[in-house]
């Protein structure tokens, strides 16, 4: 069945970088389109950022993290990732991968979360 | 990318009905039928319960339903249960992005 572990998830100091990884089973993340939504504690849901599934891979960011986040994949490691840059403070949260349902713009499957922490 | 509005909570008792409203814009709910919803119970991570507006994924009661009118869409939840509370956000596809309500917390008297 469809499987999403997230890690790499901890606590990094501003302006500092981190990769999350989400590794997937049950399917083949290439194949597939990915999200990455986030949640700041007590607060809602935030979307990231999405890779597309067809063969250009094209990547889509909210304004929030534009220019400093990088989503991609491994055919190899059946995994998605998230490149984190310039981290800020506003930047901490639980981080989601989700599968997208094909063509829907909506997730399926989701991870447990890994928690992201930017503080000095 | 501003975020689609939606009630701060909700409230009904077992068996009644409750409309969860979100609205949009032109530019998001209004102009794309990518619209979904999704249940959160704390601690947890969101589950997709809409999609396309108003197709249930497998395993998804049909106690839940869901429609748009314009820039607004809605999700309804009939004969509630207590297992129905939770948080419910909606999400919208917007050229490029997609933007989430700020979230309604659904209480079950």
């Amino acid at each position: 069945q469809v499987q999403l572990v997230e890690s790499g998830g901890g606590v990094v100091q501003p302006g500092g970088s981190l990769r999350i990884s989400c590794t997937a089973s049950g399917f083949t993340v290439t194949n597939s389109g990915m999200h990455w939504v986030r949640q700041a504690p007590g607060k809602g849901l935030e979307w990231v950022s999405f890779i597309s599934y067809d063969g250009g891979n094209q990547e889509y960011y909210a304004d929030s993290v534009k220019g400093r986040f990088t989503i991609s994949k491994d055919r190899s490691k059946n995994a998605l990732y998230l490149q984190m840059n310039s981290l800020r403070p506003e930047d901490t949260a639980v981080y989601y991968c989700a599968k997208d349902r094909g063509n829907t713009w909506a997730g399926d499957y989701w991870g447990q979360g890994t928690l992201v922490t930017v503080s000095p | 990318q501003s975020a689609l509005t939606q009630p701060r909570s909700v409230s009904g008792s077992p068996g009644q009905s409750v409309t969860i409203s979100c609205t949009g814009t032109s530019s998001d709910i209004g102009a794309y039928n990518y619209v979904s919803w999704y249940q959160q119970h704390p601690g947890t991570a969101p589950k997709l319960m809409i999609y396309d507006v108003n197709k249930r994924p497998s395993g998804v009661p049909d106690r839940f339903s869901a429609s748009k009118s314009g820039n607004t869409a809605s999700l309804t939840i009939s004969g509630l249960q207590a297992e129905d509370e939770a948080d419910y956000y909606c999400y919208s596809y917007a050229h490029n992005c997609v933007v989430f309500g700020g979230g309604t917390t659904l209480t079950v008297l």
